[in-house]
């Protein structure tokens, strides 16, 4: 079945650093999604890709979607501590539903 | 507006008790969704329910049971429950499948 692996699970940054996390699918997608989770809390959606190669720009947030439609990338500029949280890419191949990955939690030092 | 409404927040069961978890949302959404949250594992696809009146398994339906009551609500039952059940449960809901999803704040269920 679909499977969808994000890297790294765990990553620890100073405040200021840059930080992206990968999404990687095991079949190709026709959407993609990236959501933030905030500890205790619950996944709110951040972006949404569907076309090949598509980059989406949020602030310090960019979002890639690769040309083979099979990985993401999200990536944060200059992290704060409000950057703080779990993020996870969430991809469909057209079934009505989304498939999570194993998500990647960040962790900003002040 | 509330958004996506799980009730309740925090439950503790006996091996072998049922329960159901309800959730409704007032979007007028017509996609829902249950997942589970277990540490290290991300969110996994219990059932959902493209449109009123259609149901189907997701990744990990076993042990469960679902049902649409109408548009705004879908509640998800676990018969018997077991400790490998123990988990975060979320409810999510989107205007179409393909759109993103609203959650809600979630349950924390302990099967002891």
């Amino acid at each position: 079945g679909q499977q969808v692996m994000q890297i790294p699970q765990y990553q620890h940054v100073q405040e200021g650093e840059d930080f992206t996390t990968y999404c990687n699918s095991s079949t190709t997608l026709s959407n993609i999604q990236w959501y933030k989770q905030r500890p205790g809390g619950h996944p709110v959606f951040l972006i949404q890709l569907v076309k090949s190669g598509e980059v989406k720009k949020q602030k310090r947030l960019t979002f890639q979607f690769g040309e083979a439609k099979k990985n993401s990338s999200l990536h944060i500029t200059a992290t704060q501590t409000t950057d703080v949280g779990t993020y996870f890419c969430a991809g469909t191949t057209g079934t009505y539903k989304y498939i999570f990955g194993t998500g990647t939690r960040l962790k900003v030092l002040a | 507006n509330a958004g996506v409404t799980q009730t309740p927040k925090f439950q503790v069961l006996k091996t072998g008790q049922s329960m159901t978890l309800q959730c409704a949302q007032d979007m007028n959404h017509n996609s829902m969704y249950w997942y589970r949250q277990d540490p290290g594992m991300g969110l996994r696809l219990i059932y959902y329910s493209a449109s009123e009146g259609t149901t189907d398994k997701g990744e990990v339906p076993n042990g469960y049971n679902v049902s649409r009551l109408n548009k705004r609500e879908f509640s998800l039952r676990l018969e018997s429950a077991a400790p490998s059940q123990t988990s975060v449960y979320f409810c999510a809901s989107s205007y179409r499948s393909v759109d993103e999803a609203f959650f809600g704040q979630g349950t924390r269920l302990t099967v002891v």
